[in-house]
């Protein structure tokens, strides 16, 4: 069965250093990985996807994130962040289901907290 | 396009009262599917609808229940509430314009904010 390990659960960071947000997953069979990002009172906001192809991502609002086979990580990295970035980021592992359907499968989700 | 948007925004009830939550696809998508979000869970998959049909429905109980309509739009209900319903409830909807595909992106609503008191 699919799982997200994402590995710290609170990230504090100053405005203009880059940051990194670390997820793992375990899958049996071919990955497909997301990150989504959730403003407060929001809902879920597609920041990249990996399917195939350059293991090197790139999304929205200058993220991306790289695909690592090997050590079954999707990092997240920003080189510099904004105030803005401020909200709660969400690895997710696309997973079967009995039914031949697919779900997404959740991390726990990392607080990013830029300061001034 | 409009984008998924998902009615009552905010709710309160009580326990053992009931409630349906509404979600309404993004135009042309096909595939609906729930999830619930709390604080000590995170988010888990409640269920999936394509063509008015329940495609799969994760671990939770029989109180919790949906169903799709001809023009996609989905419905969840709780019934008899418990105060561990409390939680954001996400829609998400995506185009599934084949058989089956887990390449297809998602596509979150605002949720809906469920208080059980």
């Amino acid at each position: 069965a699919q799982s997200v390990t994402q590995l710290d659960s609170q990230v504090p960071v100053f405005e203009e250093a880059p940051v990194e947000l670390r997820c793992n997953y375990s899958s049996s069979v071919s990955v497909y990985l997301f990150w989504y990002v959730q403003y407060p009172n929001q809902g879920l906001q597609l920041l990249l996807k990996y399917l195939s192809g350059s293991t090197l991502v790139k999304g929205i609002n200058g993220f991306e994130a790289e695909f690592n086979k090997s050590q079954t990580s999707f990092h997240l990295r920003k080189p510099s962040v904004h105030i803005s970035d401020t909200a709660e980021y969400f690895c997710a592992v696309s997973a079967l289901t009995q039914g031949g359907s697919e779900k997404l499968v959740f991390g726990k989700g990392t607080k990013l907290t830029v300061n001034p | 396009k409009a984008g998924v948007t998902q009615t009552p925004r905010y709710l309160i009830k009580t326990r053992g009262q009931q409630v349906t939550l509404s979600c309404s696809p993004i135009s042309g998508h096909r595939s609906v599917s729930w999830y619930q979000q709390t604080p000590g869970q995170g988010l888990q998959f409640l269920f999936e609808y394509f063509s008015e049909t329940q495609r799969n429905k994760g671990n939770f109980p029989g109180r919790f229940s949906g169903r799709q309509f001809s023009n996609s739009r989905s419905e969840m209900n709780v019934s008899t509430l418990e105060l561990g319903d409390s939680a954001l409830y996400l829609c998400a909807s995506k185009l599934r314009g084949r058989s089956w595909s887990y390449q297809e992106t998602q596509y979150f609503g605002p949720g809906t904010r469920l208080l059980v008191l």
